[in-house]
Order: C-alpha cells, then sequence, then structure tokens
C-alpha cells in the first residue's frame, strides 16, 4: 500500500515563528502536493512538485514556500507563520504518466495553530 | 482557478436510507474522483472515474461521470452509521502542465441517525 507520512500530526506555533511541516511518501512517486483545508473551503492546492527541485504555485502559494531536494520529501515552509494560516495541511502524492486515472494518495494531516 | 460546486453542503438521514450528492464545475475535467475523509484523517479515494458516461460502483457507492464531462454525482445506498464522513469530489486535469493537479469540491457532511 501507498504511504504518505507528514511528520507532526498536531503542531502549535507562535505569530512569526518559521515552521516546517515535512512529508514523505514511500512509492517512488513523482508528483507531490501540498493543500490546505478549512471548513467550508475544502481543499486548496498550495504548491506542488512534479521531480526533484521543481516546484510549481498552486492556487494559494502567498506566505509559503516548498522545498523538495529528495524524491521522497516534500517540506512545506511558513516563514512567518501568521495565525489566519491556523489549519489542517495536507500532503500528497501520485504517479504521473501523462495519462488519465493517477490516484492521489494523502496523508493523514498536521493540524497547525498559529497563536 | 477552476471551481467545484459540490452540493448539498451538509446531510443528516436516518440509518437505511439513500444519499446522493453532486458536483458541478465551470470547466471540463479527464478524471473525477470521489474521496472520503473521517474526522482528523486525511481524505481516502473511493471512486474514480475516467470516461465521459461512465458509471462505476463501490459496493453500495455508485458515482457517474457526467455526459458533458462539468459533473459527476455519487449515491450511497441504504446508509449505515460508518458511513458519517466529509464526502469530496475532484476534477483531475491531465493535459499541458497540469501535472495531474486536483480541484476539491467544498465538501458534503454527512451524519447517518441509527
Amino acid at each position: 500500500d501507498v504511504k504518505v507520512t507528514q511528520s507532526s500530526r498536531y503542531l502549535v506555533k507562535r505569530t512569526g515563528e518559521k515552521v516546517f511541516l515535512e512529508c514523505v511518501q514511500d512509492m517512488d512517486h513523482e508528483n507531490m502536493f501540498w493543500y490546505r483545508q478549512d471548513p467550508g473551503l475544502g481543499l486548496r492546492l498550495i504548491y506542488f512538485s512534479y521531480d526533484v527541485k521543481m516546484k510549481e504555485k498552486g492556487d494559494i502559494p502567498e506566505g509559503y514556500s516548498v522545498s523538495r531536494e529528495k524524491k521522497e520529501r516534500f517540506s512545506l515552509i511558513l516563514e512567518s507563520a501568521s495565525t489566519n494560516q491556523t489549519s489542517m495541511y495536507l500532503c500528497a502524492s501520485s504517479l504521473w504518466t501523462g495519462s488519465s486515472g493517477n490516484t492521489i494518495y494523502f496523508g493523514e494531516g498536521s493540524w497547525l495553530t498559529v497563536v | 482557478g477552476q471551481q467545484l460546486n459540490q452540493s448539498p453542503q451538509s446531510m443528516f438521514i436516518q440509518e437505511g436510507e439513500d444519499v446522493s450528492m453532486n458536483c458541478t464545475s465551470s470547466s471540463i475535467f479527464n478524471t473525477w474522483l470521489w474521496y472520503k475523509q473521517d474526522p482528523g484523517e486525511g481524505p481516502v479515494l473511493l471512486i474514480a472515474l475516467y470516461k465521459a458516461g461512465e458509471l462505476t460502483s463501490n459496493g453500495r457507492l455508485t458515482a457517474q461521470f457526467g455526459i458533458t464531462r462539468k459533473d459527476s454525482f455519487l449515491n450511497i445506498s441504504a446508509s449505515i452509521p460508518s458511513d458519517v464522513g466529509i464526502y469530496f469530489c475532484a476534477g483531475q486535469s491531465t493535459g499541458g502542465t497540469s501535472y495531474g493537479k486536483l480541484t476539491f469540491g467544498q465538501g458534503t457532511i454527512l451524519t447517518v441517525h441509527p
């Protein structure tokens, strides 16, 4: 089975702190994604990566950056956390072959509270 | 960006009832996916639809990919308490530089009363 592991399930950080959310997948997937989930808004894409050291902005990249130094690991970085970044963050990965029907697998989520 | 409208936003039903929810889009998708999310967990894939008009079942779940490629529905028959959760539709683009990104609906919160 595909496993996407997010290192921290629950975090509490102070405004202005630098925050790292780590994600690791064990299926050699090319694509990795970071989503943010808020009530009533569904899941919104922050950033994604289709290869090592490659990254693309999603729909809401402001206030975030990402790092993909190894294929299996995709990190989300909040350079200076703010209270409006309190949310649940979901990492996902998928194998990409250029055809339709590539399933995206999600991690369990990281609940971040910024105080 | 692309928008998906998912309805209803929430449903309160009795155990044994059937459930129906749907998603519509302003854009065409090549794949429609339906996920379920239990409280405190990440979404888990229920059904994937790859072709316009396709009707696919997974146990008590049935989903269809609309002919226009701009909509999809999910039905759950004979609901049980463990069906409780949030159901998300997602559309996937596969052309150009999309890299298989998903666009999600807002979710349908399902509550099943025993």
